[in-house]
């Protein structure tokens, strides 16, 4: 396994601002790297999904771009709204013969205000 | 899209006794699921794989006898804590591949307390 560093503080963020959120991993790279939205008290729900050979990913509002040189994926919220408001955690996939097995980051909680 | 069923929502027991928590895939087979339990402002950590018809992979430092996973059909896996102590109080969350391609789905968690 390895570890996955995500900002622990909380990212405050005026509505239509674009929310910068950071996950960082130690060693090797995975076959996948997601991302998942978990609101209070709920299981996670799949946002998304970039493969190792990817650099970037846009989903609507969301951007996700994958940097294997930096063990880096940052994901972006363009045009932030309230609802946005969760906590937003970053898990790997390495897809071998463990396929399925996901290592999350902590999260981090994103609030944006009005 | 795929949906995880997960039950019950919450679930507050003795000391001792035992509680099972059901997970469904509703409108598709999962030959494989997985068990995750999360403490309060901590990550998911995976528990188990669980494997229809056959028997669970658990994670170092989890005991199966402790934690029983049962895979009966493509369609349901239960977790049952055993003999359920206050530190066994978490939030246990299941979920199921829909495709390489659109990462996993997530039941809506499980949250236990050990009273």
């Amino acid at each position: 396994s390895q570890k996955i560093e995500q900002n622990s503080e909380a990212l405050n963020i005026q509505e239509g601002k674009t929310a910068t959120l950071t996950c960082n991993y130690t060693n090797y790279s995975p076959a996948y790297l997601q991302w998942y939205r978990q609101d209070p008290g709920r299981g996670p729900v799949f946002l998304l999904l970039i493969r190792e050979n990817e650099k970037e990913k846009r989903k609507e509002r969301l951007k996700v771009t994958f940097d294997t040189t930096l063990k880096q994926s940052l994901f972006h919220i363009t045009a932030s709204q309230p609802a946005d408001s969760a906590t937003y955690l970053c898990a790997l996939d390495e897809a071998t013969d463990s396929w399925g097995k996901l290592q999350f980051g902590a999260g981090t909680q994103v609030v944006v205000t009005p | 899209g795929a949906v995880v069923s997960q039950h019950p929502s919450r679930v507050i027991c003795k000391s001792g006794t035992s509680v099972k928590i059901e997970c469904r895939s509703l409108d598709f087979q999962a030959t494989t699921m997985f068990w995750y339990r999360q403490f309060p402002k901590q990550s998911l950590m995976l528990m188990a794989t669980s494997n229809e018809g056959s028997k669970a992979t658990y994670e170092q430092g989890v005991e199966k006898d402790k934690f029983l996973i049962n895979h009966a059909s493509l369609t349901l896996s239960t977790l049952t804590v055993t003999s359920a102590h206050p530190e066994d109080s978490s939030f246990y969350i299941c979920s199921a591949s829909g495709g390489a391609n659109y990462g996993y789905t997530f039941g809506s968690g499980t949250r236990l307390t050990v009273v």
